[in-house]
């Protein structure tokens, strides 16, 4: 059972336009998330994050939306560019209670094509 | 900085040999990750160590085992692997616990069985 779905596996996105990346989970307790990028025989390097008290966060290039009705959030990148070519992989965690411990759940990825 | 750095990149053993994986941090970070990656998949858990201790195994098989000697630190010592246990190895850490908190990884250490 998937907790942390991304439902595309992948994106072809022309240069200098956006790249909308979307993840879905199903489990009302997680309350921070974080996107990773990852190129190939690399580890993941991490881009951004937000909790569950904002809708919004920004860095640069890089905006996650979170919508927490929906179970949503997305990555929005612009202006794309051919080195945002990459895996992007959405988690989640949750402090569960006291007597279990806490656990980052990745998605499964979408590779995104940024094509010059 | 926030920098994981792995020894070896990469790694070819044969299945009765002994071998270890290293993991270093010096962000003062006090929680210290073990992944697994196969081809075309997330991430998947092996084990957490919080401040030096063992927290969190996710069923690993004993042929795997972990060592934190110190709190910048994290070994990973295999022996009598299988073939499946060919994937790319991934270390990372976070300031305190996985909640709440951004984990940091390395570039991983490319694991083949033969």
């Amino acid at each position: 059972d998937q907790q942390v779905k991304q439902n595309s596996p992948s994106l072809s996105v022309q240069e200098g336009r956006i790249s909308i990346l979307n993840c879905d989970y199903t489990n009302s307790m997680f309350d921070y998330f974080l996107w990773y990028k990852k190129y190939p025989a690399e580890g993941p390097t991490f881009l951004i994050s937000i909790s569950s008290i904002k809708d919004k966060n920004e860095d640069g290039r890089f905006t996650v939306f979170l919508n927490k009705s929906a179970k949503h959030l997305s990555l929005h990148i612009v202006p794309s560019q051919p080195g945002d070519s990459a895996v992007y992989f959405c988690a989640a965690s949750a402090h569960w209670s006291q007597t279990s411990y806490d656990k980052v759940i990745f998605g499964p990825g979408t590779s995104l094509s940024v094509i010059p | 900085d926030t920098e994981v750095t792995q020894t070896p990149k990469h790694l070819v053993m044969g299945m009765t040999n002994k071998k270890s994986l290293k993991c270093e941090q010096h962000m003062g970070h006090r929680a210290m990750y073990w992944y697994k990656q196969k081809a075309k998949k997330p991430p998947e858990l092996m084990f957490v160590y919080s401040y030096e201790k063992l927290s969190i195994n996710e069923s690993v098989p004993s042929r795997f085992s972990p060592e934190c000697p110190n709190s910048s630190l994290l070994n990973l010592h295999l022996h009598a692997l299988q073939p499946e246990d060919s994937a790319l190895y991934l270390c990372a850490s976070s300031q305190e616990g996985p909640a709440q908190d951004t984990q940091y990884f390395g570039p991983g250490t490319r694991l083949t069985v033969l």
